[in-house]
């Protein structure tokens, strides 16, 4: 069985100060990993994934997260964060063998204060 | 030109009622999910539905019942309403490749049971 842990629930942090949310996941062999954003108020959006080749993967919004096998971590970055990046942050897994099932952490609520 | 739509987006009902959410994708994507996500953000697959067939389902009680019509629709049946399933329901699709498919959701429907 594959899970997802998030370790931070809640993150305050000042506009321009730098993000790093933690996610670690656990299954047995190949994986892909993804980031999910939801606005307050709003549907899930895709901010990145991760499937094979630069571990350090680019997304949109100035997002980026570095897959370390070795870890089984997929924390997301972000130099630094805007008024307008709260909102709550989901890391996902897919395990390449475990058929189409995506598994979901708990999320992250962000809050950046103007 | 919404991807991934589900109506209604609020839903309130009474204890015992049955109630359908509808979804629609036009992705042209030959899979689409039922996620439930609870009053503390944590998202849950429900449901899975590769061309009209079920691919995967969790455990959910038999009170919900996803239909496939065709594969751009995958509505949700539940019926007898209990306190329990208040939550926000996210539709996803996806075009299947195996492993390296993305799943884009729809906005949501929050179902509120009195």
């Amino acid at each position: 069985a594959q899970s997802v842990s998030q370790h931070n629930h809640h993150v305050i942090l000042s506009e321009a100060a730098s993000l790093e949310l933690g996610c670690n996941y656990s299954y047995g062999g190949t994986v892909n990993l993804f980031w999910y954003v939801q606005y307050p108020g709003q549907h899930l959006q895709l901010l990145l994934k991760y499937f094979s080749g630069d571990p350090l993967v680019k997304g949109i919004k100035g997002f980026e997260a570095e897959f370390i096998k070795s870890k089984f971590s997929f924390n997301l970055r972000k130099p630094s964060v805007q008024w307008s990046d709260t909102a709550e942050y989901f890391c996902a897994v897919k395990g390449i063998n475990a058929g189409n099932m995506l598994t979901f952490g708990g999320g992250t609520r962000l809050m950046v204060k103007p | 030109d919404t991807a991934v739509s589900q109506t209604p987006k609020y839903l309130v009902t009474q204890m015992g009622n049955d109630k359908s959410i509808k979804c629609e994708q036009n992705l042209g994507h030959d899979t689409m999910y039922w996620y439930k996500q609870d009053s503390k953000k944590f998202l849950k697959i429900m449901f899975s539905y590769n061309n009209k067939e079920l691919i995967i389902n969790e455990t959910v009680p038999n009170r919900f019942s996803p239909k496939s019509p065709d594969k751009a629709h995958l509505n949700l049946h539940i019926n007898s309403l209990e306190l329990g399933d208040s939550a926000v329901y996210f539709c996803a699709s996806s075009q299947y490749s195996g492993s390296t498919d993305t799943q884009y959701f729809g906005p949501g429907t929050r179902l509120t049971v009195l």
